[in-house]
């Protein structure tokens, strides 16, 4: 079965820095990489979606890359905020299934 | 507003006690899912639908049971609550094809049985 890894350890950087996350899978590559925002005790939501054919989506100061070969994805925040703050979590699912594999997710904490 | 609704949002129960918690979705998905989240162990599917009148086992569906009568709602039922099924819950939809895929979670639901 597919497994993710996301680091555990929470990341803490300076406002104004880029945030960078990974995630890591085993097995096969899945169709679909998605990217999660989850604030405390609220519902994760969607913030960025990468194919198996795509090599980098970016959206305003979020930026995502999928390398199939080292079977990683990279999320990036530029310009962080304390905003920002949150656990981000990685999905993935091998098309077709519908049963997407989350991973737990990392928190970021950005300092003012 | 777009929306996935969830009730109750905190729930404190009783071991064997039955229980229903309902989930509503006003975008016309027509996929559907639950899922438990518990620390150090992420969100893990418990089951999904893909239309009215068809639902699947995801990976931890053991101890629960849904139903999909209508396109919008989509009940979580636990029918003999155990300690083990204290957890938070969530309710989504799925929009696929046409280039998107994309999760619209509910707020979640706190559940603790006792």
């Amino acid at each position: 079965s597919q497994k993710i890894e996301q680091n555990s350890e929470a990341l803490n950087i300076q406002e104004g820095k880029t945030a960078t996350l990974t995630c890591n899978y085993t097995n096969y590559s899945p169709a679909y990489l998605q990217w999660y925002r989850q604030d405390p005790g609220r519902g994760p939501v969607f913030l960025l979606l990468i194919r198996e054919n795509e090599k980098e989506k970016r959206k305003e100061r979020l930026k995502v890359t999928f390398d199939t070969t080292l079977k990683q994805s990279l999320f990036h925040i530029t310009a962080s905020q304390p905003a920002d703050s949150a656990t981000y979590l990685c999905a993935l699912d091998p098309g077709g299934s519908y049963i997407p594999t989350f991973g737990r997710g990392t928190s970021l904490i950005v300092h003012p | 507003e777009a929306q996935v609704t969830q009730n109750p949002r905190y729930l404190i129960t009783v071991t064997g006690k039955k229980l229903t918690v309902t989930c509503s979705q006003n975008m016309n998905h027509e996929y559907m899912s639950w899922y438990r989240q518990d620390p150090g162990l992420g969100l893990r599917q418990i089951y999904y639908s893909m239309n009215v009148e068809v639902t699947d086992k995801g990976d931890v569906p053991e101890g629960y049971k849904v139903s999909r009568k209508e396109k919008r709602n989509f009940p979580l039922i636990l029918e003999s609550p155990s300690p083990n099924q204290t957890s938070l819950y969530f309710c989504a939809t799925l929009i696929i094809g046409q280039g998107a895929y994309e999760q619209f979670f509910g707020p979640g639901t706190r559940l603790t049985v006792l």
